[in-house]
């Protein structure tokens, strides 16, 4: 069981363009959870999805974010025209059973626009 | 919302004392206390927890307190080694919109002089 996989590890983007942050639950987990992370900050909630469904995005910011969960495929996470203040590190963690008792973090997309 | 206190920000101890992160919640509702230990550029990785219906937990090295009625837990790490240098991240669960998030604080970074 490789965890929970988010890629890429790292992305560097410019101003105004898209980014695109990809997180594999483990195998046999069905729900899918996005942090963000600024620097020196603790994670803050954005988005809690299962399959084709989001269940909960009350911490995403209504404009130029969004998220999907597939039926096949992993989670995304999309900014779509990035500016300097979503440089940050995001986290997603999936989960058997939608609790967090059940989490398992991966390892982080670190975004930074420049 | 909830919302949830960390103290102190930094923490440096000798090796071998022992070192006690606080932290304080707003909603009376939460019953579920995670406390994560974070390496610089690494996942979060889940260190020890506390359900509402228990006042103390240890793990070896590892104890978390909880007072319900103050509303405030606690992390103690005895003895502690240089490779309990991280940063350590308390949270409470909360529902909200069918969802079970953790709210996190903003973090202690723990030093361990050797």
């Amino acid at each position: 069981n490789a965890g929970v996989m988010q890629n890429p590890r790292h992305l560097v983007r410019r101003r105004g363009q898209e980014a695109r942050l990809r997180c594999s639950p483990m195998k046999g987990h069905s729900h899918v959870y996005w942090y963000r992370q600024l620097p020196e900050e603790g994670l803050k909630f954005m988005v809690y999805l299962q399959k084709e469904n989001i269940i909960d995005e009350s911490g995403m910011p209504k404009e130029r974010f969004s998220a999907e969960f597939p039926k096949e495929g992993p989670s995304i996470l999309r900014i779509q025209q990035v500016v300097r203040g979503d440089s940050a590190a995001y986290f997603c963690a999936s989960s058997p059973s939608g609790t967090p008792d059940g989490y398992t973090f991966g390892s982080g997309t670190r975004l930074t626009v420049v | 919302g909830e919302n949830v206190e960390q103290h102190p920000s930094t923490l440096s101890v000798q090796e071998g004392d022992s070192a006690v992160i606080k932290c304080t919640y707003s909603d009376s509702a939460s019953n579920y206390f995670p406390w994560y230990k974070q390496e610089l550029g690494k996942r979060p990785q889940l260190i020890i927890d506390i359900r509402s219906n228990v006042g103390e937990k240890k793990d070896q090295r590892i104890a978390v307190t909880l007072n319900k009625t103050a509303k405030h837990f606690s992390l103690h790490i005895t003895e502690t080694q240089p490779e309990d240098s991280a940063v350590y991240f308390c949270a409470a669960e909360n529902s909200g919109a069918g969802s079970y998030q953790l709210t996190f604080g903003k973090g202690t970074k723990l030093s361990v002089i050797p």
